[in-house]
């Protein structure tokens, strides 16, 4: 079946900009969370969304971060004002239900602010 | 501040030998550990999972857990040219946890 896909693959930005990246989790899977991931760097848990509830926000590193899932699916990660120590890796992954650790990823977008 | 310690590598080991990748933990409420390996320029993929103390053996991958020295382990048996990745840990957050805590990984080359 079809993994979690993410758009687009590469984002390259002016320092300022906002940007939006998606993700499509596994269907029928009701948790979907965000990393980040630098050079050289682990995964750095941004957000995390369970079915209908309020997603978990605990990891955005400011307020130029947000994130929103429609519907329960898709996910729109939003940074405004971008600074170039955003770039990084963004990575999406999906799991069937909340606590289980096995999570699948998406193939992430690789962000740069120039 | 949850920690997760790995050597970051990279360790080298010869086609055939067994690799041996250690983590630390300090939360002491985690519950579960998961093992995820990462190819260059890909995204992380699930290898191993273990819950409770001692070993869970899954192919050339064996799992060893020791929560009471907040350690657990990967150990693959026959390493192949295929196996050379970044190896990264992952204890979840407590009890039921959803959340995971990636310690940054590391890197395994097996020489052919």
């Amino acid at each position: 079946g079809a993994g979690v896909s993410q758009s687009p693959s590469n984002k390259v930005t002016e320092k300022g900009k906002d940007v939006e990246l998606r993700c499509d989790p596994i269907s029928g899977h009701t948790a979907l969370y965000w990393y980040r991931q630098s050079l050289g760097q682990g995964l750095e848990f941004l957000i995390y969304f369970q079915g209908n509830s309020a997603p978990d926000k605990s990891g955005l590193p400011s307020d130029r971060f947000s994130a929103e899932r429609t519907g329960g699916s898709v996910s729109t990660l939003t940074i405004q004002r971008t600074q170039q120590e955003d770039s990084a890796v963004y990575l999406c992954a999906s799991s069937l239900w909340a606590g289980e650790g096995e999570q699948y990823f998406g193939p992430g977008t690789r962000l740069t602010v120039t | 501040q949850k920690e997760v310690e790995q050597n970051s590598g990279p360790l080298s080991v010869p086609e055939g030998a067994i690799a041996s990748l250690n983590c630390t933990y300090s939360d002491r409420g985690s519950q579960s550990f998961f093992w995820y390996r990462q190819y260059s320029g890909k995204s992380p993929e699930l290898i191993m999972f273990i819950y409770s103390n001692g070993d869970k053996e899954d192919g050339r991958f064996t799992a060893q857990l020791n929560k009471a020295s907040q350690y657990v382990s990967l150990l693959i048996r026959d390493s192949q040219p295929s196996d050379s990745a970044t190896y990264l840990c992952a204890p979840d957050s407590g009890a039921g946890s959803y959340q995971l805590t990636f310690g940054k990984g590391t890197k395994l080359s097996v020489i052919p």
